[in-house]
C-alpha cells in the first residue's frame, strides 16, 4: 500500500485558516487522496477526496502539488468543532474496493 | 437517508465469552468494511465484505475471528472466546460501488 507520512499535530487559533499537509511521495498514477477526520469517539468522517485537481467543498479545500508528491487540506475558518485527527489515505481508483490504510494521522488542535 | 448504523454501541464481556457486532449499513449501499481501533492508535483494517461473499479478510486474526453479511440483515462480526487484547473500538464502514467508505460511530468493547 502506497504511504502517506504527516506531522503528528498542529494547533491553530479558532477562526484563522489552518493548512495541513501530507506526503504521498510514492502515489501512483491511479491513487486517489482521500482526506477523514475523527472527532474524539466518533467514526471517521469523510472530508474530501482528489485525483489531480484542487478541490473545494463545504467543509474543505483540497490543494495537490502538480507532481501529486505532496497534498494540503485546507480548513479555511477553523473552529472548535474543528478540533480532530485528520488521516490523508491514498486508494487505487482501480482496485476493486480496496480497504483504506490508515496512519496516525495528524491530531489538531484549535485554540480559543 | 440514515447513515452506517452499528449496535451495540458498547459492549462489555468477560474473558472466554462470545462478542457479536452488528453493523447495517447505508441504504443502497452493498459493500461492508469493519475496521479496529486499539486505544491511542489508528484504524486497522480487518474484513470487506459484499452480499453473502467475504472479498478480503486479509486483516482479521486467523482464529476465533468470523464475519458474515447475509442476503437479509445487517453485517455481523463475531469474536468468540474474547480476551483482554480484544478489547477496542470496532467501525464499520459502507460504500456504494469502489467510492467513499462512510463511517459507524462503532461499538466499544471491553473485556473483563
Amino acid at each position: 500500500d502506497a504511504k502517506t507520512t504527516q506531522p503528528n499535530s498542529m494547533e491553530s487559533n479558532e477562526e484563522e485558516p489552518v493548512h495541513l499537509p501530507c506526503n504521498h511521495s510514492t502515489i501512483s498514477g491511479t491513487d486517489y487522496i482521500h482526506w477523514y477526520r475523527q472527532l474524539p469517539s466518533q467514526g471517521p468522517e469523510y472530508v474530501i477526496h482528489g485525483l489531480t485537481s484542487n478541490v473545494n467543498n463545504r467543509m474543505a479545500s483540497l490543494a495537490i502539488a502538480e507532481d501529486r508528491k505532496s497534498s494540503t487540506l485546507i480548513l479555511h475558518r477553523a473552529t472548535l468543532r474543528d478540533a480532530a485527527v485528520y488521516y490523508c489515505i491514498l486508494s487505487d481508483r482501480d482496485n476493486y474496493g480496496q480497504n483504506f490504510v490508515f496512519g496516525p494521522g495528524t491530531r489538531l488542535s484549535v485554540l480559543p | 437517508n440514515a447513515g452506517v448504523m452499528q449496535n451495540p454501541r458498547h459492549l462489555v464481556r468477560r474473558r472466554g465469552q462470545e462478542a457479536r457486532l452488528r453493523c447495517s449499513p447505508m441504504k443502497g449501499h452493498s459493500h461492508v468494511y469493519w475496521y479496529r481501533q486499539l486505544p491511542e492508535e489508528g484504524l486497522k483494517f480487518m474484513v470487506y465484505l459484499q452480499k453473502e461473499n467475504i472479498i478480503d479478510e486479509s486483516g482479521m486474526p486467523k482464529e476465533r475471528f468470523s464475519a458474515e453479511f447475509p442476503k437479509e440483515g445487517p453485517s455481523i462480526l463475531r469474536i468468540q472466546q474474547v480476551v483482554r487484547g480484544d478489547s477496542a473500538a470496532y467501525f464499520c464502514a459502507s460504500s456504494p460501488w469502489r467510492d467513499e467508505q462512510y463511517f459507524g460511530p462503532g461499538t466499544r468493547l471491553t473485556v473483563t
